[in-house]
Order: structure tokens, then sequence, then C-alpha cells
């Protein structure tokens, strides 16, 4: 089945200490991305990767990392968590010739505290 | 700067009426627009993908209308069932390059039996 997988899916953590959190695909697409969605703000995006290796900061990046080593993986890091991190985090993938055409994963519920 | 605007915010109907939710945008070169369903805590899932040239698109009791020249869009839900309680996503892509889309902030439609 064709999916964007997320884990995990709930995680309760302290202010300052690091996490990742995963994202798989395995619809071999080229362009996967990180939003946060919080109450009335919709969907904001965090850091986006066109491909291996090339990575690119969206409209909230600040307390966030990412990296692309692997075309199916896009974990999102939080160096140091503060509770304004507290939100829901979805994963997302689309290919080159579908532009718009994502398929989002579950999601994963974060709160710092 | 790209904007898409969503309306009404929110919106309560009975089961079985009709309901339509608009989407306007200034998004440009405009490439293609899709509206999503996004069930409380789940992620977004494609309903409608709609190009320049096309006026009207269906799925189901999902009807999608784009008027190009005045920058609109609708969604109209026929006959309304309870499961269509949810968030409506716009989400915008423009020509070129970018693999940024601007999302709408949605509208929380809640059907009562």
């Amino acid at each position: 089945e064709a999916q964007v997988t997320q884990n995990p899916r709930y995680l309760i953590t302290v202010t300052g200490k690091k996490l990742t959190v995963t994202c798989s695909q395995n619809m071999n697409h080229e362009y996967m991305s990180w939003y946060r969605q919080d109450p009335g703000l919709g969907l904001r995006q965090i850091y986006y990767s066109m491909n291996v290796e090339v990575t690119d900061k969206g409209d909230v990046p600040e307390g966030y990392k990412v990296s692309r080593k692997e075309k199916r993986n896009f974990p999102l890091i939080l160096e140091s968590p503060s509770p304004n991190q507290t939100s829901l985090y979805f994963c997302a993938s689309s290919s080159s010739t579908e532009r718009n055409g994502y398929t989002f994963g579950s999601g994963t519920r974060l709160t710092v505290v | 700067k790209n904007q898409v605007e969503q309306s009404p915010q929110s919106l309560i109907i009975l089961e079985g009426k009709n309901c339509t939710l608009q989407c306007n945008y200034t998004v440009s070169p405009f490439s293609n627009l899709r509206w999503y369903k996004q069930d409380t805590g789940r992620g977004p899932v494609s309903l409608t993908i709609m190009t320049f040239s096309e006026n009207t698109k269906s799925n189901g009791r999902y009807t999608a209308t784009l008027d190009a020249d005045t920058k609109q869009s609708s969604l109209h839900i026929t006959a309304s069932q309870l499961s269509d309680s949810a968030s409506y996503i716009c989400v915008v892509s423009a020509q070129g390059g970018s693999y940024i889309p601007t999302f709408g902030r949605g509208t929380s439609l809640i059907v009562h039996p």
C-alpha cells in the first residue's frame, strides 16, 4: 500500500531533550515536506526537500532540522524542544510530475512540557 | 505575496442538506488547485484537483468549481452525511520550479443528525 509513515504518533517530552520524528514513504517520491498544524493557523510548512541531499526552509523553520540522506526518509529533528513547539506535525510527499498531489502521513502529536 | 483565503471559517449543517465552501486565491502564475478533506487528528486526503482549463470536477457527492478569471473556487457538498464532518482545505500551487504550495486555513464543517 502506498503510504507515508510517521513515528511516533504521540510523544510527550521535556524542554531541551533532543528528539527525532521519523518519516518514510514507499512511493519513490522526489518531494517531501514537514508541516505543523496549530488551531486557527492551518498547516504551515517547516522544511521541504526536492530530492536526496536537497533541503530548504519553509515558513517556520526555527528550532527544527531535517536531513535527506535517502530518498524514502525525511526525519524531523528538534535539537532543543521548547513548549511553543507543542503541535500536530505532518509529513507529506509527492512526485515531481504531480505537483500539489500530496500524500500525508497520519500525524505526530508532540507535547513539550 | 501568495495567499489563499477560505470562507466560512466554520459551518454547521443538518444531515442531508447541501453546502458550499469558498476559496479565493492570489497565487500567480496559477498551476493547480486542490481541495483536501482532513478528519480530526488525521492527515489531509485529496478530494479534487483542478488546472487552469477546468471549470468543474466531481468526486462523488463533492463538486469543485474553478473560475480562473476571478481566482475563486468552491466546493459543493450534496446530501451531506455525518462522515462529511471534517476540515476542508484549499491548496494552490504556482507554476515554476517551486514546490511550495499555499495552504488555506480550512473550513471546519460539522454535520448534525
